[in-house]
């Protein structure tokens, strides 16, 4: 049964501090998405791959963000340095670029303090 | 742009009851629309899917008929369980929509709650 997962699943810093979230989509997929989840704001679409190439990021703070694919097995989120307000879950979702369906992971949840 | 609107919850039934959480989009083309669930603690699953108008998407014992000619995809279950307690999203995909990127979508989640 094939599975998105995300390390690590738990996450407590402080303010300032860098965090780095991975992903490893389901194998053969070749579209990646990251979701931010507050109460406050739901899901929210942060940053989309398509076949490694990031095409959307219109979602994510561009000056303490960053997503990146090293490889077609890897997917990594950064914040740097990182805010009490970036304290939520935060899920990876792979799926094919011919299809629509998204498979979510268990999600990292973040908590700066 | 697209949007989907689904009901606030919470909501809060009697275990065998009839459930009914209303799911309305706006798209240009022909979305397809989904109704993922999050149980809790975990990440979104989806739950069905239907392309087309008139097309049933089921699974669990839920349904949710896309019906164009009122923008809906509404999720039924005709007894509910204590174990279906979870978070509902409704959404749709833009691939075939007009836009340009396959992403879908999401309303804002109906939290359910069955109680025994």
């Amino acid at each position: 049964d094939a599975r998105v997962t995300q390390t690590p699943r738990h996450k407590v810093t402080e303010m300032g501090q860098e965090v780095t979230m991975r992903c490893q989509p389901i194998l053969g997929h070749n579209t990646v998405f990251w979701y931010r989840q507050t109460m406050m704001q739901g899901l929210e679409l942060l940053a989309y791959f398509r076949n490694r190439a990031p095409l959307d990021d219109s979602g994510m703070p561009k000056d303490r963000f960053s997503a990146e694919m090293p490889d077609a097995t890897l997917a990594t989120l950064k914040i740097q340095p990182s805010e009490p307000r970036d304290s939520a879950v935060y899920f990876c979702a792979s799926g094919l670029v011919s299809g629509e369906t998204q498979y979510f992971g268990p999600g990292t949840r973040l908590l700066v303090l | 742009g697209d949007s989907v609107t689904q009901m606030e919850g919470p909501v809060t039934l009697s275990e065998e009851a009839f459930l009914t959480i209303n799911c309305t989009y706006t798209a240009t083309g022909y979305p397809s629309l989904f109704w993922y669930v999050q149980y809790p603690g975990e990440g979104l699953q989806l739950l069905l899917k239907a392309t087309k108008a008139d097309d049933k998407g089921s699974n669990k014992g839920f349904e949710a008929t896309y019906r164009k000619e009122t923008t809906s995809f509404h999720l039924e279950k005709g007894s509910v369980q204590v174990s279906d307690s979870a978070v509902y999203f409704c959404a749709l995909s833009d691939r075939f929509s007009g836009g340009s990127q396959g992403n879908l979508i999401f309303g804002k989640g109906t939290k359910l709650s069955v109680k025994p």
